[in-house]
């Protein structure tokens, strides 16, 4: 069974502060998201990747960077959170871009709250 | 982009027939996902239509219509478990071939 895991369920921070949040992959996919989920909202796109070095932006990668040096890690940072950026983050990874079904598996989700 | 169309919440009774719309427009279709995501928890899997027509996975079956934009998903014999957001996800053939997520419909069963 595919795995993805993220680093922390729960996390708070305050305003200003950098915060990274971790997500690996065991299946060697080549894909990686992350996405926000709000109420009202569903699922929005930050960032992706389809390769280890090569990020995209998703819909909404304003107050988000995010790192890819290995193939199983992706990475999310906030440079300097911000209260409207209290909200669940979900890490998911698919095999092949377009390809089929090409699934996507999630992670648990790190539900990260700026105070 | 894509314009995804789904009711916020449903209600339905233990053992009976739900069904999911979802309604869509976009410039290239290049497939339809369904995924459940119990409270708390991560969407997982349920289906994918690519072709026109019936998917029938157990208590679970997905439908396709793309003349139409248009898509169900059909819960029968329902349990307690079932009750969960059900979100609709759309791949697009133009740009970065990322499903497009819908706002979900959250299904709520009662006895």
């Amino acid at each position: 069974d595919v795995k993805v895991t993220q680093s922390s369920r729960y996390l708070v921070k305050r305003t200003g502060e950098k915060v990274f949040l971790e997500c690996v992959q065991d299946m060697d996919h080549e894909n990686m998201f992350w996405y926000r989920q709000d109420p009202g909202l569903g699922l929005r796109l930050i960032y992706f990747s389809y390769d280890v070095k090569m990020k995209e932006k998703g819909d909404i990668p304003e107050g988000y960077s995010v790192s890819r040096e290995k193939k199983e890690r992706f990475s999310l940072i906030l440079e300097s959170a911000s209260t409207n950026q209290t909200s669940m983050y979900l890490c998911a990874s698919s095999f092949e871009q377009g390809a089929g079904t090409d699934t996507q598996y999630f992670g648990p989700g790190t539900r990260l709250t700026v105070l | 982009g894509q314009n995804i169309d789904q009711p916020t919440e449903m209600t339905a009774t233990e053992g009976a027939i739900v069904q999911i719309n979802c309604t869509y427009q976009t410039s290239g279709f290049n497939g339809l996902f369904w995924y459940q995501q119990h409270a708390g928890e991560a969407p997982t899997f349920l289906s994918y239509n690519v072709l026109d027509g019936l998917e029938e996975k157990g208590r679970f079956s997905s439908f396709l219509s793309r003349s139409k934009g248009y898509s169900y998903l059909l819960l029968k014999e329902l349990q307690m478990k079932d009750s969960a957001s059900y979100l609709c996800a759309v791949r697009d053939l133009g740009g970065s071939y990322i499903p497009t997520f819908g706002r979900g419909t959250s299904l709520i069963v009662h006895p």
